[in-house]
């Protein structure tokens, strides 16, 4: 199993761009969320879903979308970057059964917008 | 709402001495408690949880935990600190809505030759 996987490693936007940030899981993994990391900040909860099709927004949602057509893939939609959106952006998914409540991460982006 | 406070950004010890970073919780039912590394321009590594069962929770690379309800902790422990630990250390408490983690600001480690 590749576990979770996230493209880009890193990208630089320029204000008022869009992108997509991609993740992708293969454990069948109902769960998915996404994260942003700060210094000193920890991570905050952006958007999360409980299985394809459904979707809720986290603490921070503002200036993003997700989507989630399969169970595989949760992507991340900014549009129109702002530098405030700079930042390590992370996935993680879990299988939520049994009380397992292990979230598994992906390797995150980096993310720049000047 | 939980929540999750990590006392201290940042501890220094070391190499050899005793490791504790600090984390104290708030939460209105039983908790599930992690705590997870992260490795420089890594993603987030799980290091041990507690479900419930036993308190003293064993997690990987010699980290422990102990769990104190009447406290509201879970402090993470390794006896003597390795070069290799120097890391990020979050805190963080389940939430049962959406499955979510709470999680703490962050405890930088750094160890000292």
């Amino acid at each position: 199993n590749a576990g979770v996987t996230q493209t880009p490693k890193f990208r630089i936007l320029k204000i008022g761009q869009s992108m997509t940030l991609q993740c992708t899981q293969d454990m069948n993994h109902n769960y998915m969320y996404w994260y942003r990391q700060d210094p000193g900040m920890g991570l905050k909860l952006i958007y999360y879903s409980v299985g394809a099709g459904i979707t809720d927004k986290g603490e921070v949602p503002n200036g993003y979308n997700v989507s989630r057509s399969t169970t595989e893939d949760f992507p991340l939609r900014l549009e129109l970057a702002a530098p405030s959106q700079t930042s390590v952006y992370f996935c993680a998914s879990t299988r939520r059964d049994r009380q397992n409540y292990e979230q598994y991460f992906g390797p995150g982006t980096r993310l720049t917008v000047t | 709402a939980q929540s999750v406070t990590q006392l201290g950004s940042h501890v220094s010890v070391s190499e050899g001495a005793l490791v504790l970073l600090r984390c104290n919780y708030s939460s209105s039912v039983p908790p599930y408690l992690f705590w997870y590394v992260q490795y420089p321009n890594q993603g987030l590594q799980l290091l041990l949880k507690y479900t419930s069962a036993a308190t003293l929770v064993k997690g990987i690379n010699g980290f422990e935990a102990e769990f104190k309800k009447s406290e509201t902790s879970f402090h993470l422990t390794k006896p003597s600190a390795h070069m290799s630990d120097a890391a990020e250390y979050f805190c963080a408490v389940h939430e049962n809505q959406g499955g979510k983690l709470i999680f703490g600001q962050g405890t930088e480690l750094s160890v000292k030759p």
